[in-house]
């Protein structure tokens, strides 16, 4: 079935250090792909999305790039803050369907 | 701007006692949803819900999972008898058109749901 598989946490950085969070999903269409992240305390939150292959999703100085040949999205960030420590799920969903497959989550804490 | 609003934020409940999770959607959505999350595992699918009436289920939601929009603004999850497997994080989402078509689902801060 659908899914997606995505690195353990938790991922300790010091600011400014360059950040990985790798994601690989496995999906019997062709799926949309998302990161969505989830600060301490609140809801989880869209941070970047990518429709078709070889696109690029970006916000915030996160990148993602779809690639279809490894079946991946995993998450960049060249420069993270203190400010990015939160849990980021990476999910799936396929055409004209309601439902959002995620990941297990990676908690992210970065410190000063 | 607009937000996903949830109600309680954490529920302690008896096994076996019914419990209903309250969610607010942004107002002109027309799309809503439920998933959990169990502790240390996935964010899962359980609803959706258009037009009054389910559109989707997972296997999860069986019939001692029901929803409603009772008053056009609220979302609600009823769950009948609660088991200990029940205790997760129900996040509560909606959007405006089919997830599928968009990807942009909005969502709340969670309620947590503690069976004993």
């Amino acid at each position: 079935g659908d899914s997606v598989t995505q690195m353990e946490g938790p991922v300790t950085l010091s600011e400014e250090a360059f950040l990985t969070i790798n994601c690989t999903y496995t999906a019997t269409g062709y799926p949309s792909l998302f990161w969505y992240v989830q600060y301490p305390g609140e809801g989880l939150q869209l941070l970047l999305k990518a429709t078709k292959a070889d696109d690029k999703g970006s916000n915030k100085g996160f990148e993602a790039t779809y690639r279809k040949e490894t079946t991946s999205f995993h998450l960049e960030k060249g420069s993270v803050q203190v400010s990015d420590s939160a849990v980021y799920f990476c999910a799936l969903i396929l055409y004209n369907t309601d439902k959002l497959i995620f990941g297990t989550g990676t908690r992210l804490q970065v410190f000063p | 701007e607009p937000e996903v609003t949830q109600t309680p934020s954490h529920q302690v409940t008896q096994m076996g006692q019914e419990v209903i999770l309250r969610c607010v959607p942004i107002s002109n959505h027309l799309y809503f949803y439920w998933y959990r999350q169990i502790l240390g595992q996935k964010v899962e699918f359980l609803v959706s819900f258009y037009n009054n009436e389910i559109s989707e289920k997972s296997e999860i939601f069986d019939d001692q999972f029901s929803v409603e929009r009772p008053d056009g603004s609220n979302f609600t999850l009823k769950i009948r008898s609660t088991k200990l497997e029940d205790s997760a994080m129900y996040f509560c989402a909606s959007s405006e058109r089919v997830g599928g078509n968009t990807g942009e689902l909005f969502f709340g801060e969670g309620s947590r749901l503690t069976v004993l």
